[in-house]
């Protein structure tokens, strides 16, 4: 199947580790994107990436991390300085950077 | 700054009812405009696009989408839902002064009531 693969769809982590979620796509797109999605806020851009090898921030990059190594991946780092971790993390790519994005399942993750 | 509106964030409706969502952005230049859907439990999925051309564009399960320039605008209507549209709706735009940083509004929740 082709697609957006997020894992795992459900997370939990102890205060103050770091945690890293997966986005996988087989779909040879260019184009990957990390949103958070809260209640009443919509999907707030964390990460986005153009190209293998190359990321820019979004709104809301503070206290997060990536990396995009293959074309396929791009992995998401949620780290202790990040003030309000727990959400529901959203993963999508595009053929292009200008072009339709399409989501993976997503990933709630529960910090305590 | 740069930013996406959406002006209701509840709408609460009767089946056979026109639907009216509106969008409204703050960016300049060339823009592409997207609607998406996110019912329960689901993943967001494309409703429609606009890149260029006819400002009335057309998406799936009924929905169309006009584009108003001068208004900065994107609205999106069905003229009769069905119970199965409940849903969340996200106004999304990409803009060519910034492209690759597609932004979201921060989304109508829909409910349709039979």
């Amino acid at each position: 199947d082709g697609g957006i693969t997020q894992s795992p769809k459900y997370l939990f982590r102890k205060e103050g580790q770091n945690v890293t979620l997966s986005c996988e796509q087989n779909l040879n797109h260019d184009a990957m994107y990390w949103y958070r999605q809260d209640p009443g806020q919509g999907l707030r851009l964390i990460y986005y990436s153009q190209i293998v090898n190359d990321f820019q921030k979004g709104d809301i990059a503070e206290g997060y991390s990536v990396s995009r190594e293959k074309k396929e991946s791009f992995p998401l780092t949620v780290t202790s300085a990040q003030k309000n971790p727990t959400a529901f993390y959203l993963c999508a790519s595009s053929k292009e950077i200008n072009t339709e994005a399409f989501f993976g399942q997503g990933t709630r993750l529960t910090v305590v | 700054a740069q930013s996406v509106s959406q002006h209701n964030h509840h709408v609460i409706l009767s089946e056979a009812a026109s639907l009216e969502l509106g969008c409204n952005y703050s960016y300049g230049g060339t823009v592409n405009l997207f609607w998406y859907v996110q019912y329960p439990g689901q993943h967001l999925q494309l409703l429609l696009k606009y890149f260029s051309g006819d400002p009335l564009v057309k998406g799936i399960k009924g929905f169309e989408a006009e584009f108003i320039k001068s208004k900065f605008s994107f609205n999106l209507r069905k003229p009769s839902v069905q119970w199965s549209d409940t849903a969340e709706y996200f106004c999304a735009v990409n803009a060519s002064d910034s492209w690759g940083k597609l932004q979201f509004g921060a989304g109508t929740q829909v409910v349709v009531t039979p």
